[in-house]
C-alpha cells in the first residue's frame, strides 16, 4: 500500500487559515470515513487531532478541523497559532483492514 | 490515565531480529474494541504503520512487512511484544507503540518511543 500524498509544506501568518489535503484512493481515504490526523512537534510523539474526518478527541483546539471529499481528506487549521508549527500528517484505515499513513506535511508559522 | 511504554534493544546487528516489548496501563487488551498498534518512524522521515492487534486477537500487519512481523499479547502481564525479522539498517527508526478503540480511526494514545539502530 502506498502512502498517501501530502504537501510537502504548507506556511501562513498568524491569525490566517490554512488547509492540508490528504489524496489516497477509493480502497483507503475514499472508501471509509475513517481518516485520522496527527500533529507532531520535533522530538515528540505525534498527537492525534481529528479522527473519524472529522471529531476532534477531548482536548483538542476547535481551531482544527477536518473533512473529506472523495479520495481526498483536509485538515484546516483556523487562526494560526506560534504553536501550529509541526510536522501534521494523515492516516487512513484501507481495504486490506490495515492503515496507511501519509506523507507529512510541515507547517511553517511566518 | 493510559500510558504506554515501549522497551527492547536500542541497537540490532543486520540479519537479526528485534523484539520490542509494549507496557501499558489505564486498559485491559481483553476487550474486542481495545487495541494496541506499532508505528515507526525513520530519522527525518513519515511515520509508517507496521502492526495492530486487538483484544479478541484480531491481527493486522502491513502487507508490505508482513512476512517479517509478528504481533502477540499478554493479557495478564498488560503487555503487547513485537518481533520483526530479518533487520536491515533501512529499517532505523524510532518505534512507537500505540493504543486505539476499534470505532475510532485514530490512534489516541503513544508510547514515548524507542529509537532502534541497525547496525554491525
Amino acid at each position: 500500500q502506498s502512502a498517501l500524498t501530502q504537501p510537502a509544506s504548507v506556511s501562513g501568518s498568524p491569525g490566517q487559515s490554512i488547509t492540508i489535503s490528504c489524496t489516497g484512493t477509493s480502497s483507503d481515504v475514499g472508501g471509509y470515513d475513517y481518516v485520522a490526523w496527527y500533529q507532531q512537534h520535533p522530538g515528540e510523539a505525534p498527537k492525534l487531532i481529528i479522527y473519524n474526518v472529522d471529531y476532534r478527541p477531548s482536548g483538542v483546539s476547535l481551531r482544527f478541523s477536518g473533512s473529506k471529499s472523495g479520495n481526498t481528506a483536509s485538515l484546516t487549521i483556523f487562526g494560526l497559532q506560534a504553536a501550529d508549527d509541526a510536522d501534521y500528517y494523515c492516516s487512513s484505515y484501507t481495504s486490506r483492514r490495515t492503515h496507511v499513513f501519509g506523507s507529512g506535511t510541515k507547517v511553517t508559522v511566518l | 490515565q493510559i500510558t504506554l511504554k515501549e522497551s527492547g534493544p536500542t541497537v540490532v546487528a543486520p540479519t537479526q531480529t528485534l523484539t520490542l516489548t509494549c507496557t501499558f496501563s489505564g486498559f485491559s487488551l481483553s476487550s474486542r474494541e481495545v487495541g494496541v498498534g506499532w508505528i515507526r518512524q525513520p530519522p527525518g522521515e513519515a511515520l509508517e504503520w507496521l502492526a495492530l492487534i486487538y483484544g479478541d486477537d484480531d491481527k493486522r500487519h502491513s502487507p508490505s512487512l508482513k512476512s517479517r512481523l509478528t504481533i502477540t499479547k499478554d493479557t495478564s502481564r498488560s503487555q503487547v511484544v513485537f518481533t520483526m525479522t530479518t533487520m536491515d539498517p533501512v529499517d532505523t527508526a524510532t518505534y512507537y507503540c500505540t493504543y486505539k478503540n476499534r470505532d475510532s480511526s485514530g490512534y489516541e494514545y503513544w508510547g514515548q518511543g524507542h529509537p532502534v539502530t541497525v547496525s554491525s
